[in-house]
């Protein structure tokens, strides 16, 4: 069974960056089959997809954070990662990690991590 | 961007009722990219259909969806008390995805 474990802080100050983990089991971010996402949720709020990454590198972003946001793979640790810079309020949110595919849909998904924004 | 549309807000309906809920693309979209999913409150989101019409797993047979180009419909046949959550529509294109504002059925 597919397990997804977002970790890291859950507060962030105004203007610094947000680093989140997302810890793969079950399955291997190397495979040529799935892409692995990040998505948040502000209190709330809808979803938003916040970007994609591929284990060969390409990956794709949501074009509104697209200058603030880098997603990374660490194959070794079978995890990936979120980097969202110059946070402000309007980031917080519960971020998720959620495997895409098959079929261009997000399948398995983590419980979330709530993130919040303030000095 | 293709911008997701989804109506009505907020769905009031008792257990035993139909639910129809309707997903407008601002642009025609390739009904396989178009997928359905479920929340529960302070729950993440269940993938119910991908595909515009094709169940997921363990997803029941009260759920189907139907619908091409830019207008999808998302159907509950009757209503069961775990049914009652917001839903999201989702579409992908051109390595980008949107997701709908969401239905709520109360």
């Amino acid at each position: 069974q597919l397990v997804l474990q977002e970790s890291g802080p859950g507060l962030v100050k105004p203007s610094e960056a947000l680093s989140l983990t997302c810890a793969v089991s079950g399955g291997s971010i190397s495979t040529s089959t799935y892409h692995w996402g990040w998505i948040r949720q502000p209190p709330g709020k809808g979803l938003e997809w916040i970007g994609s990454f591929y284990y060969s590198g390409s990956n794709y972003y949501n074009p509104s954070l697209k200058s603030r946001v880098t997603i990374i793979g660490d194959t070794s640790k079978n995890q990936y990662s979120l980097r969202l810079s110059s946070v402000t309020a309007a980031d917080t949110a519960v971020y998720y990690c959620a495997r895409w595919g098959p079929a261009y849909a997000f399948w398995y998904w983590g419980r979330g991590t709530p993130v919040t924004v303030s000095s | 961007e293709i911008v997701l549309t989804q109506s009505p807000g907020t769905l009031s309906l008792s257990p035993g009722e139909r639910a129809t809920l309707s997903c407008r693309a601002s642009q025609s979209i390739s009904s396989s990219y178009l997928a359905w999913y479920q929340q529960r409150p302070g729950q993440a989101p269940r993938l119910l259909m991908f595909g515009a019409s094709r169940r997921a797993t363990t997803v029941p047979d009260r759920f189907s969806g139907s619908g091409s180009g830019t207008d999808f419909t998302l159907t509950i046949s009757r209503l069961e008390p775990e049914d009652f959550a917001v839903y999201y529509c989702q579409q992908y294109g051109d390595s980008s995805l949107t997701v709908g504002g969401g239905t709520k059925v109360e």
